[in-house]
């Protein structure tokens, strides 16, 4: 069975822009996480989907936003690109959240290089 | 909130032993998960503790004690294949506290 599929996988914006990046959970998962991740932050929560709505937030400013649809695909965004949003975006996975991480599947993630 | 550390970096010669901690400050816990990433890929699961003990699979296991909100992942009989970052991760608990906490990673060098 198909793996959780994040596109693109290399991203180049420019300060200002705003970006999409995209994630196609495993077939029948339907809770869908996102990370950020840096050298010197680590894996940091970006927020949680379930079911089309938003079951969590992590500390991050309202440029960083995201949605799910009814395929449980899912999409964030992030608006007024910064120079410290450069970081690899990743998507996890899962048949429903809250439950064990070996159920959470990551994907390859998008590399976003903001200059 | 959710403070979790654990050592930047290790280094292990092939075929030996290695222990990784990692030492948690959570407000709610709902297990302690740890993931192997191997530089450009992502994570993958390796364990998941909610009970105190020790779980192990295969060359693998993982040790929690959660009155001491500290963990382990122990790897036995290095190999070259076992150089990565290891992440520790704590789950929160309650209402819209699910998601997965990471701590920075402990970057394992297995060296011949």
């Amino acid at each position: 069975k198909a793996g959780v599929t994040q596109t693109p996988r290399y991203l180049i914006k420019t300060r200002g822009q705003q970006v999409t990046l995209s994630c196609s959970p495993i077939s029948g998962h339907r809770s869908v996480s996102w990370y950020q991740q840096t050298p010197g932050q680590g894996l940091q929560f970006l927020f949680e989907y379930f079911s089309e709505t938003q079951r969590n937030k992590g500390n991050f400013p309202g440029r960083f936003s995201g949605r799910q649809f009814s395929n449980s695909r899912s999409e964030m965004n992030v608006s007024t690109l910064e120079l410290g949003d450069s970081a690899l975006y990743l998507c996890a996975s899962s048949l429903v959240p809250s439950t064990g991480g070996s159920e959470a599947f990551f994907g390859q993630g998008t590399r976003l290089t903001v200059v | 909130g959710q403070n979790i550390d654990q050592p930047t970096e290790m280094t292990a010669t092939e075929g030996a032993i290695v222990q990784i901690n990692c030492t948690y400050q959570t407000s709610g816990f709902n297990g302690l998960f740890w993931y192997q990433q191997h530089a450009g890929e992502a994570p993958t699961f390796l364990s998941y503790n909610v009970l105190d003990g020790l779980e192990e699979k295969g060359r693998f296991s993982s040790f929690l004690s959660r009155s001491k909100g500290y963990s382990y992942l122990l790897l036995k009989e290095l190999q070259m294949k076992d150089s990565a970052s290891y992440l520790c991760a704590v789950r929160g608990s309650g209402a819209g506290s699910y998601q997965l906490t990471f701590g920075k990673g402990t970057k394992l060098s297995v060296i011949p």
